[in-house]
């Protein structure tokens, strides 16, 4: 019930491309959804994130669509660069009973110059 | 936002031995936590960081092995006890920055055990 299942595992896409990537949980008390970018080497950085009692949010080229009744949420990441080759991280926050944060699998995203 | 620093960045321990991690942060935070990450893989979450008293373990970490510290707001230390090469990871400092939900992560160390 506290999983948040992510995917795809990895993804390859041409420069200007859009991947998209998707993350589903069980538990409706999860409250808080945050994205992370983590390069090799480096502690994840945040990216962007979203409630749900929002549909959408926009931040530069990255998007986040939340369906509630779906219980799933979506990363998508416009006119795509090489820069952005990395591995990216769905989350959930829950605070009922506890405080933390559940994270997805990962996916590996590679843009191809 | 907030800086938030990492001591050592690596290491290299031999087994049986131990390290103790340091992670200071900048900023006003009310939670810290210790995550480990094993190559290409998620984030696992070690324990909660409580300040003046016993930190919160997740199932399969205890504290005899993975013993943490947080004698004030913005600091925390985790040791990682008898090392195996199993322990080899990145272990990860994170903080929640007051009156939000918005973690942010440290730069992380690398622990390699042989």
């Amino acid at each position: 019930q506290q999983q948040v299942k992510q995917s795809p595992q990895s993804l390859i896409v041409q420069k200007g491309g859009i991947p998209i990537i998707n993350c589903a949980y069980e538990n409706t008390a999860f409250d808080y959804f945050p994205w992370y970018q983590q390069f090799p080497g480096k502690g994840p950085a945040l990216l962007i994130a979203i409630r749900p009692d929002v549909s959408e949010k926009k931040e530069g080229r990255f998007t986040i669509s939340f369906n509630k009744s779906a219980k799933q949420f979506s990363l998508h990441i416009m006119d795509s660069q090489p820069g952005d080759s990395a591995t990216y991280f769905c989350a959930a926050h829950i605070t009922s009973g506890t405080y933390k944060y559940i994270f997805g699998t990962g996916t590996r995203l590679k843009v191809l110059a | 936002s907030a800086v938030i620093s990492q001591k050592p960045s690596r290491d290299i321990c031999q087994r049986g031995t131990s390290l103790t991690i340091q992670c200071q942060v900048d900023s006003q935070v009310t939670m810290m936590f210790w995550y480990r990450q094993q190559p290409g893989q998620s984030l696992t979450l070690i324990a909660t960081a409580n300040q003046g008293s016993e930190a919160t373990y997740e199932s399969g970490f205890v504290i005899d092995k993975f013993p943490i510290s947080r004698p004030n707001l913005t600091f925390s230390t985790l040791t990682v006890s008898n090392l195996s090469p199993e322990d080899s990871s990145i272990y990860l400092c994170s903080v929640v920055l007051a009156n939000t939900d918005t973690q942010y992560f440290g730069p992380g160390t690398r622990l390699t055990v042989l």
